[in-house]
């Protein structure tokens, strides 16, 4: 069964500071999500990391893949007050046919001013 | 372009009732997956649905059903509703096969009372 585990589940930081965000995978799989949520809404797409190795970067925020360490980071420079939410990432299960994600348990992200 | 559609936005019912919640995916998106999001559990996959057959399915027990229709709109129902089925239910679409995220719905809040 596969396992996603995220931390810290919460962080509270300053603005203008920078952090890490960790996303360990208990099996082999290339497919990796983050996600967005702000209180009450929905999840909103950040990045699609496909491939050992992948770097992605929008804004403030950086999304790598290791798949050998089955680990994904997702780093906020200089955050801002905007980048408050629920962070969490997903992988797709390897092991079966169509699509299905197991999340982790999300990252409370506070920036204070 | 359209997003994914989640209706109704809100449900209250009672204990024993069952409840339909319906999703209409981004138009070209045949695969269609169902998610319970909670405080205490996270977000729990529930099934995914592809040209119309369950290809996937979480650990609910059989009050949770779903399916979809020709058109890849999706229902899902909840039979005799316990207090634990509070939760949001999101859905999400994908184009199968092309590796690029899914695409969540504003999701539906139930509540039971």
């Amino acid at each position: 069964e596969l396992k996603v585990e995220q931390n810290p589940l919460f962080l509270s930081m300053q603005e203008g500071k920078n952090y890490t965000i960790y996303c360990n995978y208990s099996t082999t799989s290339d497919r990796l999500y983050w996600y967005r949520q702000d209180p009450g809404k929905s999840l909103e797409s950040l990045f699609v990391l496909l491939s050992n190795g992948a770097v992605k970067q929008e804004g403030r925020l950086m999304a790598s893949l290791d798949t050998k360490a089955r680990l994904s980071t997702l780093h906020i420079t200089a955050a801002v007050h905007d980048l408050s939410a629920t962070y969490f990432c997903a992988v797709d299960d390897p092991g079966d046919a169509g699509n299905m994600l197991t999340f982790g348990g999300g990252t409370r992200l506070m920036v204070k001013p | 372009k359209a997003g994914v559609t989640q209706t109704p936005r809100y449900l209250i019912k009672t204990r024993g009732q069952q409840v339909t919640l319906s999703c209409s995916p981004i138009s070209g998106h045949r695969s269609v997956s169902w998610y319970q999001q909670t405080p205490g559990q996270g977000l729990q996959f529930l099934f995914e649905y592809f040209s119309e057959t369950q290809r996937n399915k979480g650990n609910f027990p059989g009050r949770f059903s779903g399916r979809q229709f020709s058109n890849s709109r999706s229902e899902m129902n909840v039979s005799t509703l316990e207090l634990g089925d509070s939760a949001l239910y999101l859905c999400a679409s994908n184009i199968d096969g092309t590796l690029q995220a899914y695409t969540f719905g504003s999701g539906t809040r139930l509540t039971v009372v």
